[in-house]
C-alpha cells in the first residue's frame, strides 16, 4: 500500500487569494490524481498529475483555475487560484500504485473561503 | 461518458439487519472499487473487484461484481453501529475513479 500525505490539512482563505496544497507519498507511484468533494457530496476528478509534463484535466475543470505540479514521482501540488466561496471543498490526492493497482487516498485538506 | 449509480442514498438501518447498497455503471470498466468514508476522513478502501462474478467478504461486508449487468453490490450481513459511515463505490476506467453518489448509513440500536 502506499501512505500519502497532504499539507495544509485544512485552512482559511479569503476570496481572491490562492492556496496550494501539497502532496507526498511514501514510495514511487505510477500516477496520482486531484479529486474534489465539495460539502455532502461525492468525489469529482480534477485532473491526472503527470509527472514532467502537463496535467490532464477533465472536462469543467481548467488550469488557470487548479495549475498541478508533479515534478516527480512522489510529489504533486495542486494550487486553487483566485479562490471564491464556491471553491469551499475537501481537496484530497490519490495515487495508483503499480504493484497491487490500487488507488489510496491522502487525508484531504479542507478549504473553506471566506 | 461513464456514469455510475449508487442505492439507495441514505439508509437507517437497525442493528442485526441485513441491507444491501447497489452500484451501476453504464459502460465497460477495468475494476470496482468500494470505500468507507467516516465524518471529516479520508476514503479507507474496503475492496476491489477485477472480474465478473469476484466476490470478496470482509467481517460483515461482503461486495460482489457483475460485469455484464454492470452491477455491484455491497451487502451488510447483522449491522453493527460501527458500520454506520458513508459507502461509495468507484469505476476504474482507463485508471481513473469515477465515483457513485455515495450511500450515508445509519445504524441504530
Amino acid at each position: 500500500s502506499a501512505v500519502i500525505s497532504q499539507k495544509p490539512s485544512r485552512d482559511i482563505c479569503q476570496r481572491g487569494t490562492s492556496l496550494t496544497i501539497q502532496c507526498q507519498v511514501d514510495s514511487q507511484v505510477t500516477m496520482m490524481f486531484w479529486y474534489r468533494q465539495q460539502p455532502g457530496q461525492s468525489l469529482t476528478l480534477i485532473a491526472t498529475a503527470n509527472q514532467g509534463s502537463e496535467a490532464t484535466y477533465e472536462s469543467g475543470f481548467v488550469i488557470d483555475k487548479f495549475p498541478i505540479s508533479r515534478p516527480n514521482l512522489t510529489f504533486s501540488t495542486l494550487t486553487v487560484s483566485n479562490m471564491s466561496p464556491e471553491d469551499s471543498s475537501i481537496y484530497l490526492c490519490s495515487a495508483l500504485t503499480g504493484s497491487r493497482h490500487e488507488q489510496y487516498f491522502g487525508p484531504g485538506t479542507r478549504l473553506t473561503v471566506t | 461518458e461513464l456514469k455510475v449509480e449508487q442505492n439507495p442514498l441514505f439508509l437507517s438501518m437497525q442493528e442485526g439487519k441485513n441491507y444491501t447498497i447497489y452500484c451501476n455503471y453504464s459502460t465497460t470498466s477495468d475494476r470496482l472499487y468500494w470505500y468507507r468514508q467516516d465524518p471529516g476522513k479520508s476514503l479507507e478502501s474496503l475492496f476491489v473487484l477485477l472480474s465478473n462474478g469476484a466476490v470478496k467478504q470482509e467481517g460483515r461486508l461482503m461486495a460482489s461484481l457483475d460485469t455484464k449487468a454492470r452491477l455491484s453490490t455491497l451487502h451488510i450481513t447483522a449491522a453493527v453501529h460501527d458500520l454506520s459511515a458513508t459507502y461509495f463505490c468507484a469505476v476504474e476506467n482507463t485508471d481513473k475513479l469515477i465515483f457513485g453518489t455515495g450511500t450515508r448509513l445509519q445504524v441504530f440500536p
